[in-house]
């Protein structure tokens, strides 16, 4: 059973502040990814990668920006915070090879003040 | 540039009735579409994939190509169904998804 774990469910961060949302998949996935999810927006993906060290830019990158050090970890991090920035945060894994079931973690609620 | 359209923001149906919950997607290539599920403060999960073509939890899902449609269906619905659904799109046959807004259901008794 796939399990991706986040390591906050809420967070209250204020505005400038530098956030780390992190994200680790223990079924050896080659791929992860981060969206944001907003009522009436649905999911926007912000970052992805499909291996150790390597990055791919999503649909709303600005902002934002990722580490991937380790296959199993996918960081997210807000390098100043700004209230625009108030969101769901979603995490999410692919094992790669056409496999397109992505599955999910259960979500960071980052509120920035 | 790949696109999906979820219409409904909100359906409302009464148990037993049927429901349709609607999908228009734009890609120029062979697409793949899904529809993803996330249930009251549960984890957003896979519900069906077009390329396997099955029925889970009595819903069924058939790709249009003329129509560039996807429509979620299932016949009678359930109070368990009220959720809320996105349906998603493969990007050129990568592991990158494009969701469309998403629909929540609510079925009422």
């Amino acid at each position: 059973d796939v399990k991706v774990t986040q390591s906050s469910r809420y967070l209250v961060k204020r505005t400038g502040e530098k956030v780390f949302l992190e994200c680790v998949q223990d079924m050896d996935h080659e791929n992860m990814f981060w969206y944001r999810q907003d009522p009436g927006l649905g999911l926007r993906l912000i970052y992805f990668s499909y291996d150790v060290k390597m990055k791919e830019k999503g649909d709303i990158p600005e902002g934002y920006s990722v580490s991937r050090e380790k296959k199993e970890r996918f960081s997210l991090i807000l390098e100043s915070a700004s209230t625009n920035q108030t969101s769901m945060y979603l995490c999410a894994s692919t094992s790669g090879g056409g496999a397109y079931e992505q599955y999910f973690g259960p979500g960071t609620r980052l509120t920035v003040t | 540039a790949q696109r999906v359209t979820q219409p409904e923001k909100l359906l409302s149906v009464f148990k037993g009735a049927p429901v349709e919950l609607k999908c228009n997607y734009s890609y120029s290539g062979s697409p793949e579409l899904f529809w993803y599920v996330q249930y009251s403060r549960q984890r957003l999960q896979l519900l069906l994939r077009h390329i396997s073509r099955e029925s889970i939890k009595g819903f069924t899902a058939d790709l249009n190509k003329g129509e560039t449609s996807f429509h979620l269906k299932k016949p009678f619905a359930q109070e368990e169904d009220s959720a809320m659904y996105y349906c998603a799109l493969s990007q050129g046959g990568s592991e990158k998804l494009v969701f469309g807004k998403g629909t929540k259901l609510t079925v009422n008794p």
